[in-house]
């Protein structure tokens, strides 16, 4: 079966530090991979994706996540974390029309 | 371009009442699909729909109906709500013809007491 894995449950960091936020999934083929992000009492905003190609991505607000697939592994980074990151992540992995998502990480954001 | 909304963001409802929840989407995007948001649970997909009038079951149907009579509308009933259906919902879309990608509406927080 499908699943998409988040180790940290919460990540502390103070504002300006840089930031890495854990995936790792099981499919059975490589799958679309996705990072989206949650403010409080928001929607789901997507952050960025992966299809294929090259394996570093780009997303808005200064991100970035590495596809590793020996590692099944799909990390979002950030060089340097504002105040206003501090929100909920959600990894995610699809097939089919249909994504599984992570339990997600709260990242917090200290002054 | 409002995208896609949800309709109401918050519902107190009693155990064993009939309630809808309602979404529209205005990109014409033919899948959309029903989530519910519980702490330590992430995202769980209840029920998608791929175009009109095709609809089917995700991770967690139980107690949900969905009907899908027009490609912007997509309404959640709990039919005898419980208290374990407290949640937040949340509905989203994708375009489909495989891109996977999707977007979300603001959700619908639901307390049932």
């Amino acid at each position: 079966a499908q699943s998409v894995t988040q180790p940290d449950i919460h990540i502390t960091v103070s504002e300006g530090a840089s930031l890495e936020l854990r995936c790792n999934y099981s499919y059975g083929a490589t799958p679309y991979l996705f990072w989206y992000v949650q403010s409080p009492g928001q929607g789901l905003q997507l952050l960025l994706k992966y299809f294929s190609g090259d394996t570093l991505v780009q997303g808005i607000k200064g991100f970035e996540a590495e596809f590793k697939r020996s590692q099944s592994s799909f990390n979002l980074r950030k060089p340097s974390v504002h105040w206003s990151d501090a929100a909920e992540y959600f990894c995610a992995a699809g097939g089919g029309n249909k994504l599984t998502f992570g339990t997600g990480t709260q990242l917090k954001v200290e002054l | 371009d409002a995208g896609i909304t949800q309709s109401p963001r918050y519902k107190i409802t009693e155990t064993g009442r009939q309630v809808t929840l309602m979404c529209h989407q205005t990109w014409s995007h033919s899948y959309m699909f029903w989530y519910r948001q519980d702490l330590g649970h992430g995202l769980r997909l209840i029920y998608y729909s791929a175009a009109a009038d095709i609809t089917d079951k995700g991770e967690v149907p139980d107690g949900y109906v969905v009907s899908r009579s027009k490609t912007e509308n997509f309404p959640l009933t709990l039919e005898s709500a419980t208290r374990s259906q407290t949640s937040v919902y949340f509905c989203a879309s994708s375009v489909g013809r495989g891109v996977v990608e999707q977007y979300f509406g603001p959700g619908t927080r639901l307390t049932v007491t």
